[in-house]
């Protein structure tokens, strides 16, 4: 399978501050997505994005899949951001099999 | 309109019980799928179904079986549960390998 690698583990912010977020793939993947999972458990997609850069409001990423990573970028963070950051990616040729880092950590504290 | 979901949210059983979670999606997709999201949060494919065609089977014990009625569709039953299959269960979407939508999961406690 792939090996999905997601830096930092743990992140702890005061409101305000900006992040940035990584994922490295060990294999050439599609479909790469980030999502957030908030305190409630759910896991909220935010980014689909198997190349180039998005923006939605204060979150952007942007995804260089030649050298197979993806960054997510956080700005003026606030509370309801915290919560576990994933990303996940396929191969393509397994029909949406997504391959999950074990997630960022983030906690923002006002 | 909620574009997955899935039923019940909270089960709470004791070992050996039979269980089923249901999952719905109203996207138009034909691709289904099962993920296992374990204590440290990892999450990890179990099922996936395409047109209600069995296409990929991880290494999951036979007591976990999924049903595919049709293609909006896909419950998962779980035989003589044991207390290592405490996790949170998700189902999700896509058309074809495409984006992924997730249900809100299903948080399973054996007892």
């Amino acid at each position: 399978g792939i090996q999905v690698e997601q830096s930092p583990p743990d992140l702890i912010l005061q409101e305000g501050a900006n992040s940035t977020l990584r994922c490295n793939f060990s294999d050439s993947v599609n479909n790469l997505q980030w999502f957030h999972q908030n305190p409630w458990g759910q896991l909220i997609n935010l980014f689909y994005i198997p190349s180039g850069t998005k923006q939605n409001g204060r979150l952007s990423a942007t995804t260089v899949a030649t050298e197979r990573y993806s960054l997510l970028y956080i700005s003026s963070s606030q509370t309801t951001d915290s919560g576990v950051y994933f990303c996940a990616g396929d191969r393509g040729s397994t029909l949406g099999r997504l391959y999950f880092g074990r997630g960022t950590q983030l906690t923002v504290w006002p | 309109d909620t574009a997955v979901s899935q039923t019940p949210k909270y089960l709470v059983t004791q070992m050996g019980n039979d269980k089923s979670i249901k999952c719905e999606q109203n996207l138009g997709h034909d691709t289904m799928y099962w993920y296992k999201q374990d204590s440290k949060k990892f999450l990890k494919i179990m099922f996936s179904y395409n047109n209600k065609e069995l296409i990929i089977n991880e290494t999951v014990p036979n007591r976990f079986s999924p049903k595919s009625p049709d293609k909006a569709h896909l419950n998962l039953h779980i035989n003589s549960l044991e207390l290592g299959d405490s996790a949170v269960y998700f189902c999700a979407s896509s058309q074809r390998a495409g984006e992924a939508f997730f249900g809100q999961g299903t948080r399973l406690t054996v007892v």
